[in-house]
């Protein structure tokens, strides 16, 4: 049984970054790509990016330039820091398992079956002065 | 604006069945498996459909997806009032390399 748990500061002011952190118990932790997706209060999924074992990322284009995502495979942990926040980052932010994937050759491939079979709780981040 | 396009509600009686649209384009949808996922209120988001039309174990078989050209869609059969929620359907996007969702669709069971 796969199980994601999630946690980091729930409270930041304007210009602060983000940082959350999710491990990942059960299930294998290489071979698949790892994901974090936010919902702002009241509104639809927005996806964030993803992070393979072998540490491949890809971002939201829109998010692109404050987003980082990173991952320690001795804990099975990945983790979220997004810089420079505004109010409109005031979301739950999720993590969830997303598909399978590997790379070699310096090319990355996934099966893209789906962007979450496993969710964290989810963290609602408020971003206020 | 979500890359993809859901109706933003629809609505059936208890046993009756419901279909939920999902429309995308050849970047997306077109060549890409659809997902679909049921988010309860106050809960987070849970897989019904992957691969287009698989269902992970333990969904039951009333739910259904399909995908034809750059659409796709979602069946509940046999609706319950335990049905109403939100509806997502996601893919990837090979022209953003991003995962995109649909704008969510919200259940009534009248």
């Amino acid at each position: 049984q796969v199980q994601l748990q999630q946690w980091g500061a729930g409270l930041l002011k304007p210009s602060e970054t983000l940082s959350l952190t999710c491990a990942v118990y059960g299930g294998s932790f290489s071979g698949y790509y790892w994901s974090w997706i936010r919902q702002p209060p009241g509104k639809g999924l927005e996806w964030i990016g993803e992070i393979n074992h072998s540490g491949s990322t890809n971002y939201n284009p829109s998010l692109k330039s404050r987003v980082t995502i990173s991952v320690d495979t001795s804990k099975n942990q990945f983790s979220l820091k997004l810089s420079s926040v505004t109010a409109a980052d005031t979301a739950v932010y999720y993590c969830a398992r997303g598909p399978r994937g590997y790379c070699s050759g310096g090319s990355c491939y996934s099966s893209r079956s789906s962007l979450g079979a496993y969710w964290g709780q989810g963290t609602l981040v408020t971003v206020s002065s | 604006q979500s890359v993809l396009t859901q109706p933003p509600s629809v609505s059936a009686a208890p046993g009756q069945k419901v279909t939920i649209s999902c429309s995308g384009s050849s970047s997306n949808i077109g060549n890409n498996f659809v997902s679909w996922y049921q988010q309860l209120p106050g809960t987070a988001p849970k897989l019904l459909i992957y691969d287009n039309n698989k269902r992970p174990s333990g969904i039951p078989d009333r739910f259904s997806g399909s995908k034809s050209g750059t659409s796709a869609t979602l069946g509940i059969t046999g609706l319950q009032t335990g049905d109403e929620a939100d509806y997502y359907c996601g893919t990837w996007d090979s022209s953003l390399s991003a995962g995109v969702f649909g704008g969510g669709t919200k259940l009534t069971v009248l």
